[in-house]
């Protein structure tokens, strides 16, 4: 099954401590990104990538680290989370073929208290 | 930059009726994708309808089907025979045709409840 797996699904974390949310897609995507969301702001990309070692930033980066170094992972990292980090967070990964059809994981709900 | 307008923060239907979603966009690209995307309590993304900005006809999905203007840039779900598992966050979404990066631009959603 095509499937994007996110973990974990819910995280309750303090400030200041290192926290990494994995993602990982079985359909040989090339493209994977990550989204945040927060109410009365819908969803916004945080980074993406491309291809393997190549990453960049979305809209709202700071605060947050990436990589890929393999094709089928692309793990988000908060070296030093702070509250305002508390946010529903999605991976998503899609072909650059031009199918413009992104699958998503099942999200992670972040607290930072 | 684009941009992706939904105005409306709530609606509520009765089951069976028909109920439609609005949204608007802001875009210099001429070849991109709209789409409309479910988030329901369980808060995963579910694609619901995609459209072809090149395609004039305009896309259908069982009961979901849209309005899309392109010269209004406009691009509304109609959800016909509304059923109580329609009650979930809808998102609409714009993603370019082109460019290295394809990412989704969404609005900021909007709550839909069907009433028994």
């Amino acid at each position: 099954e095509a499937q994007v797996t996110q973990n974990p699904r819910y995280l309750i974390t303090v400030t200041g401590k290192k926290l990494t949310v994995t993602c990982s897609q079985n359909m040989n995507h090339e493209y994977m990104s990550w989204y945040r969301q927060d109410p009365g702001l819908g969803l916004r990309q945080i980074y993406y990538s491309m291809n393997v070692e190549v990453t960049d930033k979305g809209d709202v980066p700071e605060g947050y680290k990436v990589s890929r170094k393999e094709k089928r992972n692309f793990p988000l990292i908060l070296e030093s989370p702070s509250p305002n980090q508390t946010s529903l967070y999605f991976c998503a990964s899609s072909s650059t073929g031009g199918t413009a059809r992104a699958f998503f994981g099942q999200g992670t709900r972040l607290t930072v208290v | 930059a684009q941009t992706v307008t939904q105005s409306q923060p709530e609606m509520s239907v009765q089951e069976a009726e028909t109920v439609t979603l609005s949204c608007t966009y802001d875009t210099s690209e001429s070849n991109y994708y709209l789409f409309w995307y479910k988030q329901p309590p369980s808060r995963q993304m579910i694609l619901v309808i995609r459209q072809e900005a090149y395609k004039q006809q305009n896309a259908t999905e069982n009961r979901f089907s849209v309005n899309f203007q392109k010269a209004a840039k406009s691009f509304s779900l109609k959800i016909s025979d509304s059923q109580l598992g329609d009650t979930a966050m809808y998102f609409c979404a714009f993603m370019k045709g082109t460019g290295a990066n394809s990412k989704l631009t969404f609005g900021k959603g909007i709550t839909l409840s069907v009433r028994p």
